[in-house]
């Protein structure tokens, strides 16, 4: 069964380093996503992100973040200065668009995360 | 705006006996309604989800969970958990907005004993 994969499962950084951490997406998914979950707390929307831009983004998706897609597979997230906050676990999903299946294809499937580790 | 709320933090339970995961949301419009489970050191897997119709949902390891609209409650059940049960479970609403992003619950710590 496709899934979708993440990598490094673990990064430790300085603090003011930046950091980039890389999904690959299930193959024919067009809508991305990146959540994360601070170590204890709920997971947190950042980012969605569809035909190439940002379709809705949270408050924690400041000026320090930024994503991208530069290539047909992978997704990335870019934390430019990191801090002792950003400290998590990173969470990419992706799912399909309406359309492309028999059912409505809501289903967001999520990948085994990466946690990152700011000192 | 969404939200959701897991009322109990943790849930002890023993071995066979049933278990009931209580979730709330709030939302000014029309929602989908999930639950996710995450095992130790793993990602979150899908259990179950609401989409429309039929008001009872069947999921996969036997869950099962009941939307009530009236109540706003999406509680998540089984009749008789395993000691592989053990698990964060996650309840989580999105909306027809572009994008359709989880809005998630703070979480429900289940630990089986034996």
């Amino acid at each position: 069964e496709p899934e979708v994969t993440q990598t490094p499962s673990h990064q430790v950084t300085q603090m003011g380093q930046e950091v980039i951490l890389r999904c690959v997406p299930i193959s024919n998914h067009l809508y991305f996503y990146w959540y994360r979950q601070i170590l204890g707390q709920k997971v947190e929307f950042l980012v969605s992100f569809y035909n190439n831009e940002i379709s809705e983004k949270s408050e924690i998706f400041d000026d320090q973040f930024s994503v991208e897609r530069p290539d047909g597979s992978n997704f990335t997230l870019k934390i430019r200065s990191t801090k002792l906050e950003d400290s998590a676990m990173y969470f990419c999903a992706s799912r399909e668009t309406p359309g492309t299946s028999g059912r409505r294809p809501l289903e967001q499937y999520f990948g085994p995360g990466t946690r990152l580790t700011v000192t | 705006a969404q939200s959701v709320t897991q009322l109990d933090s943790q849930v002890p339970v023993f071995e066979e006996a049933p278990v009931e995961l209580r979730c709330n949301y709030s939302s000014s419009v029309s929602v989908y309604l999930f639950w996710y489970v995450q095992y130790p050191n793993q990602g979150l897997q899908l259990l179950l989800k609401y989409l429309s119709g039929s008001t009872l949902v069947k999921g996969i390891n036997g869950f099962e969970a009941e939307f009530n609209k009236s109540q706003t409650s999406f509680h998540l059940r089984k009749p008789s958990v395993h000691i592989s049960d053990t698990a964060e479970y996650f309840c989580a609403v999105s909306t027809k907005a572009a994008g359709n992003k989880l809005t998630f619950g703070g979480g429900t710590r289940v630990l089986v004993k034996p």
